[in-house]
């Protein structure tokens, strides 16, 4: 069956970076959009990039243009979130989400990440 | 820029009992990009409905969605103690837009 799971996450200072995967598996995972969507605590659902099926298109959200970057490898089935210059307000649970070309279908689990010094 | 607005903000309902959640979009969206999440605490969001009214695979089918244009809604009948969880519409356009959710307690 389909399944999503991100890692990666964890406590790390402003302006530093962090790297988040989201292994996918039970589906053709080239033949799919996908996305990173993520919630602060006690807060709703924030999309934040989208990534095409060979990683040729990619779009944010404005809240992390210019410092998030979203990337995919086909040969692992993994996507991929480079956070860099981040802040306080980028603590969230960060999921890795399935387009299927209307809705969202599958997460995954989601991995914490908290920026604080 | 769509937004979507969620009413109302909190649900406290009985089992057995009928909930009706509205979403209402800031301009009108098609009703094929329109989907429904429900998010229990600690899990992860789980898809219930998508196009408006089609129940997503292993959805029980108390839960039900109508509306088009700017208006949906989600309606959930014969409430059980499980029901209780936060529910989000979703459009599916250029920014993939949320509602901030309904909390339903049963």
């Amino acid at each position: 069956q389909v399944q999503l799971v991100e890692s990666g996450g964890g406590v790390v200072q402003p302006g530093r970076s962090l790297r988040l995967s989201c292994a996918a598996s039970g589906f053709t995972f080239n033949n799919y959009y996908m996305h990173w969507v993520r919630q602060a605590p006690g807060k709703g659902l924030e999309w934040v990039a989208v990534i095409s099926y060979d990683g040729g298109n990619k779009y944010y959200a404005d809240s992390v243009k210019g410092r998030f970057t979203i990337s995919r490898d086909n040969s692992k089935n993994t996507l991929f979130l480079q956070m860099s210059s981040l802040r306080a307000e980028d603590t969230a649970i960060y999921y890795c989400a399935r387009d299927l070309s209307t809705h969202f279908d599958w997460w995954g689990q989601g991995t914490l990440v908290t920026v604080s010094s | 820029e769509i937004v979507l607005t969620q009413s109302p903000g909190t649900l406290s309902l009985s089992p057995g009992e009928r909930a009706t959640l509205s979403c209402r979009a800031s301009q009108s969206v098609s009703s094929s990009y329109l989907a429904w999440y429900q998010q229990k605490p600690g899990q992860a969001p789980r898809l219930l409905i998508y196009g408006a009214a089609s129940r997503a695979t292993g959805i029980p089918d108390r839960f039900s969605g109508s509306g088009s244009g700017t208006d949906f809604t989600l309606t959930i009948s014969g409430l059980e103690p499980e029901d209780s969880a936060v529910y989000y519409c979703h459009h599916y356009g250029s920014l993939y837009t949320f509602g901030q959710g309904t909390k339903l307690e049963i």
